[in-house]
């Protein structure tokens, strides 16, 4: 596609419930990456791929958090047992490759609220 | 320690002037790239421009300008002749390592406005 693609756009859940988000990177990125986003503040990194293969976890906040991108392509950020602190805006972004140098381009996010 | 540092929070800017947006940075790496992003009030995250560390000229796309000082460790963004939809948070990010495939790390951001 001609950029990257995320959805749903906004995400209403109630505490306890599990959600997906999803995320389909630009054609050809090798390199996948979630990030988190507080209002007024920087995006945190959760974690990246490289093809399928998930290179770093380490952002990820606890075990209630996966991510999967089984075939290299779309991805897949899951949140288990939602609660309300996981409110946030939760971005995706691709890069052609995994160099200093390769650009990091950002979906538009999607908002999630846990009420 | 922090590893991208943006100090000032917001700023105001008149019209048609020109601004800096302070960024500093904490590395140990040699190899490393330095990123700004804005971000307008509709939340997209808005590639602006890119400096490598090995790169000796000050990286510029149109308006943007990066005022790179390596000894220093800050990578500040010149906008020239400011217009309104320049008003947005501006963040700076850095990228570590060769080809590690390493995250974007980000600052906390600055708000600017533009004023007309």
């Amino acid at each position: 596609g001609a950029g990257v693609s995320q959805s749903p756009r906004y995400k209403v859940t109630k505490r306890g419930q599990d959600v997906a988000l999803r995320c389909d990177p630009i054609s050809g990125h090798v390199s996948l990456y979630w990030y988190r986003q507080a209002l007024g503040q920087g995006p945190e990194f959760l974690t990246y791929f490289n093809y399928e293969a998930q290179q770093d976890k380490s952002g990820l906040p606890n075990d209630r958090f996966s991510a999967e991108r089984p075939e290299g392509s779309i991805s897949t950020l899951t949140i288990q047992r939602t609660e309300q602190r996981d409110s946030a805006m939760y971005r995706c972004a691709s890069s052609l490759g995994a160099g200093r140098g390769n650009t990091i381009y950002f979906g538009e996010g999607s908002w999630l609220t846990v009420v | 320690a922090q590893k991208i540092t943006q100090t000032q929070p917001g700023m105001f800017v008149q019209e048609k002037e020109a601004v800096t947006l302070d960024c500093t940075y904490d590395t140990s790496d040699q190899s490393y790239g330095l990123f700004w992003y804005k971000q307008p009030s509709s939340g997209e995250m808005i590639f602006l421009i890119y400096q490598g560390s090995y790169d000796e000229q000050n990286a510029t796309e149109g308006r943007y300008s990066l005022n790179f000082q390596k000894a220093r460790k800050s990578a500040n963004l010149v906008i020239s002749a400011s217009q309104l939809g320049d008003s947005a948070m501006y963040f700076c990010a850095m990228r570590e390592g060769g080809n590690a495939g390493n995250m974007l790390t980000f600052g906390g951001g600055t708000r600017l406005m533009v004023k007309p």
